[in-house]
């Protein structure tokens, strides 16, 4: 069964440096989502891709944080400068094209620890 | 503004013990739709079901069911027989309908713990 993949599982860095998450959706799904989830809360919307457009980033923090989509397939989400608060688990999903609200399907996520 | 709310953060039960998880959603919107997620310890969320504004039968799927109230703006899930395997945190959401996204609002989610 096709799955959403993503890297690294797992991260841990330090206050004001750089990291990046990856992510790679189920093949021939147009869109793509990254939401982040804070302990003990929903997950909420940072930005979606709809191939390689932004649909909708009014959450996404881009003083800081940047996403793209450059082939319209796997999508990156980086941070920079991490701060203390962007501790969280990270989740990409994906869905197909033309169906309107299909169900998403998300991948295992990136838990990010800043110290 | 849109708004789902679960106001049961954690559940415990003993295993076979039918349990029910609440749902209560806001909007504005005529047309909508309404998913439940299960997210188990490995963190991935877990598509269950997802419900649109017009249909409002009850579903049955195995052990779960879905009753779906308008009135009350209610999406209750009830888990029949409850096993160790349910522990998970549930999240029900709330999506627009044929808006330019499909942005899921989540709830707060309601962790269920299943004792055997």
């Amino acid at each position: 069964e096709a799955e959403v993949a993503q890297s690294p599982r797992y991260k841990i860095t330090e206050k004001s440096q750089a990291v990046a998450f990856w992510c790679d959706p189920i093949s021939g799904h147009a869109t793509l989502y990254w939401y982040r989830q804070i302990l003990g809360q929903g997950p909420e919307l940072l930005v979606q891709f709809q191939d390689e457009s932004v649909v909708d980033d009014s959450q996404l923090p881009k003083d800081r944080f940047s996403a793209e989509r450059l082939k319209g397939v796997d999508s990156t989400l980086k941070i920079q400068p991490a701060e203390l608060g962007d501790s969280a688990m990270y989740l990409c999903a994906s869905s197909p094209i033309g169906q309107i609200n299909y169900e998403q399907y998300f991948g295992p996520g990136t838990r990010l620890t800043v110290t | 503004a849109q708004k789902v709310t679960q106001v049961q953060t954690e559940i415990s039960v003993v295993e076979k013990e039918d349990v029910t998880l609440d749902c209560v959603y806001e909007t504005r919107d005529t047309t909508y739709y309404l998913f439940w997620y299960k997210q188990p310890p490995s963190g991935e969320l877990v598509f269950l079901i997802r419900r649109n504004s017009f249909d409002e039968q009850n579903e049955i799927s195995g052990r779960y069911s879905w009753n779906f109230q308008k009135s009350t703006s209610s999406f209750n899930f009830t888990i029949t027989a409850s096993q160790v395997v349910d522990s998970a945190v549930y999240f029900c959401a709330l999506s627009d309908y044929g808006g330019a996204t499909n942005k899921l609002i989540f709830g707060t989610g309601t962790l269920l713990a299943v004792q055997p």
